[in-house]
């Protein structure tokens, strides 16, 4: 199993330019996120999804667009980049259930925005 | 609003113990994690509080006080793969995750 996968892994964009970041799951689990990681700060949600064709707001939604047509995938978009979406970018997943699901973290995309 | 603190950093000797604290105010509690990030990798799952008292797994340990808003989480034998940053986390009422900014632990031989 290659568990949770992100493409790509780093990305620099200029000012107003869009892209795809993809996240890949292979553990059949109902629930994705989409977090950005900041220095000095706690990982903060920015979309997740509760199965496929669901998507819902996070913490710090603005700016961003996700949609999970596949139950595996879950694409997080930036329509027009700002240098403040400079950041780690770090997909999850975790199962269903209301017991302790830990979430699984895919490796992160690092992105610079000029 | 809701809140995690935990120390920014701390700094322990190889081969010793050492306590990292999280303190948290949320909406709601439905368990604390704690998760372990080496620099430059993702978050991997270390334990998982939701009544109180103390979790024991190996060389760490997690203990959680609901009524004080507290957990701990212990490293004994400290390794210098230890060295990393130890993020708390707490599910909300909501299910939602809320994150600490983590502690950075610096282990020195």
């Amino acid at each position: 199993n290659a568990g949770v996968t992100q493409t790509p892994k780093f990305r620099v964009l200029k000012t107003g330019q869009s892209m795809t970041l993809l996240c890949a799951q292979d553990m059949n689990h109902e629930y994705m996120y989409w977090y950005r990681q900041d220095p000095g700060m706690g990982l903060r949600l920015i979309h997740y999804s509760v199965g496929e064709g669901t998507t819902a707001k996070g913490e710090v939604p603005d700016g961003y667009n996700v949609s999970r047509l596949k139950k595996q995938n879950f694409l997080l978009g930036l329509e027009s980049a700002a240098p403040s979406q400079t950041s780690v970018y770090f997909c999850a997943s975790s199962p269903l259930g209301d017991s302790y699901n830990e979430q699984f973290f895919g490796p992160g995309t690092r992105l610079t925005v000029l | 609003g809701q809140n995690i603190d935990q120390p920014t950093e701390m700094t322990a000797t190889e081969g010793a113990i050492v306590q990292i604290n999280c303190t948290y105010q949320t909406s709601g509690f439905n368990g604390l994690f704690w998760y372990q990030q080496h620099a430059g990798e993702a978050p991997t799952f270390l334990s998982y509080n939701v009544l109180d008292g103390l979790e024991e797994k190996g060389r760490f340990s997690s203990f959680l006080s609901r009524s004080k808003g507290y957990s701990y989480l212990l490293l004994k034998e400290l390794q210098m793969k230890d060295s990393a940053s130890y993020l708390c986390a707490v599910r909300d009422r909501n299910y939602q995750l809320i994150w600490g900014a983590g502690t950075k632990l610096i282990i020195k031989p």
